[in-house]
This record gives structure tokens, sequence and C-alpha cells, in this order.
């Protein structure tokens, strides 16, 4: 089975932290995402990533970065948190190369609070 | 107007019922469409998945694709409180980013 994790289920930051989100898939795929999922506005991609070192700006990239210095490793960071960025951060892992039909299999979530 | 609208729920059901859970889009050039579903305090995880229009069936789970109408549609046959989960239902170009709904919340009645 296809595992994704996530380096937290639930991180508290302070306003202006640097935080850094992990997340690791073990079946040697591709591409991976970082989403964020809100109530009432669904999943929102955030940032993805077709190959290592390479990284394509999602729909809401702004605050955010990321960085995929291995094959099975895909960082997000907030540079300076705020409290608008308050959500649950999921990541998500797919085997073909631009090929959207594939699943996507994401990790358990990480809820970030911050305050 | 969002690319994807999908009522938010909840909807509750007896166990045993037919559940239908509905998408609507505006973005003609979507042909990849699928539906997650997500149990709380989980990742979403794929159910279904269809190409161009048509019905796709596996076990209790019928998924729907009218593109004339630009709507899907997921069915669950005999419904278990097991299928108690929000569902999401996405959709794509190909070769381009997923585009989810804001997910559907389900709770099945014993």
């Amino acid at each position: 089975d296809v595992k994704v994790t996530q380096s937290s289920r639930y991180l508290v930051k302070r306003t202006g932290e640097k935080v850094f989100l992990e997340c690791v898939q073990d079946m040697d795929h591709e591409n991976m995402f970082w989403y964020r999922q809100d109530p009432g506005l669904g999943l929102r991609l955030i940032y993805f990533s077709y190959d290592v070192k390479m990284k394509e700006k999602g729909d809401i990239p702004e605050g955010y970065s990321v960085s995929r210095e291995k094959k099975e490793r895909f960082s997000l960071i907030l540079e300076s948190a705020s409290t608008n960025q308050t959500s649950m951060y999921l990541c998500a892992s797919s085997a073909s190369q631009g090929a959207v039909g594939d699943t996507q299999y994401f990790g358990p979530g990480t809820r970030l609070t911050v305050l | 107007q969002k690319e994807v609208e999908q009522d938010p729920g909840p909807l509750s059901v007896p166990e045993g019922a037919i559940v239908s859970l509905n998408c609507t889009y505006s973005n003609s050039a979507f042909q990849y469409f699928m539906w997650y579903r997500q149990y709380s305090r989980k990742g979403p995880e794929l159910l279904m998945y269809t190409y161009s229009s048509g019905n796709k069936e596996d076990g209790r789970f019928t998924a729907q694709v009218d593109k004339s109408s630009k709507y899907i549609s997921l069915f669950i046959r005999d419904s278990q409180p097991s299928d108690s989960a929000t569902y999401l239902c996405a959709m794509s170009r190909g070769y381009q980013k997923v585009t989810f709904g804001t997910g559907t919340k389900l709770q099945v009645i014993p």
C-alpha cells in the first residue's frame, strides 16, 4: 500500500514564526502536492512538484514556499506564519508524470493553528 | 462563480437507503472526473475515477458523468454506517491540476 506520512498531526505556532511541514511518500512517486483544506472552500492547491528540485505554483502560493531535495520528500514552508494560515494542510503524491487522472494518495493531514 | 459546485450537506439517511451525491461544473474542458471519500481526521482516498461521459460501477458505488449538462453523480446503494464520511468530487482537464468540490458530509443512521 502507498503510504504518505506527514511530520505532525497537530501544530501550534505563533505569528511570525517560520514553519516547516514535512511530507514523505514511500512509493517512488514522481508527483507531490500540497493543499490546504478549509470549511466551505474545499481543497486548494498551494504548490506541486513533478520532479526533484522542480516546483510549480498552485492556486494560492502566496506566503508559502516548498522544497524537494529528494524524490520521496516534499516540504512546505511558511516563511512568516500568519493567523490566516490556520488550516488543515494535506500532502498528496501520484505516480505518473503529468497525468492528472492518476490517483492522488493523501497523507493524514496536519492541523496547523497560528496564534 | 466556482468552477465546481457541491452541496455541503449534511445529508442524513437511514441504513440501507440509496444515496445520491452530485456536483456541477462550469469548465467544459474537464475530461477526468473523480470521487474521493474523506473520513473525519483523515486524508481523502480515491473511490471512483471516470473519463469523459458515461457510467462506472464498483460494488455498491456508481459514478455517472453527463458532460452535456456538466453534472456528475455518485450513487451509493444499500448504504452502511461505515459510509458516513465527507465525499469530494474532483475533476481535471488532463495533464493539469485537479479541482476539488467542497465536499458533501454524509451520515448513515443505523
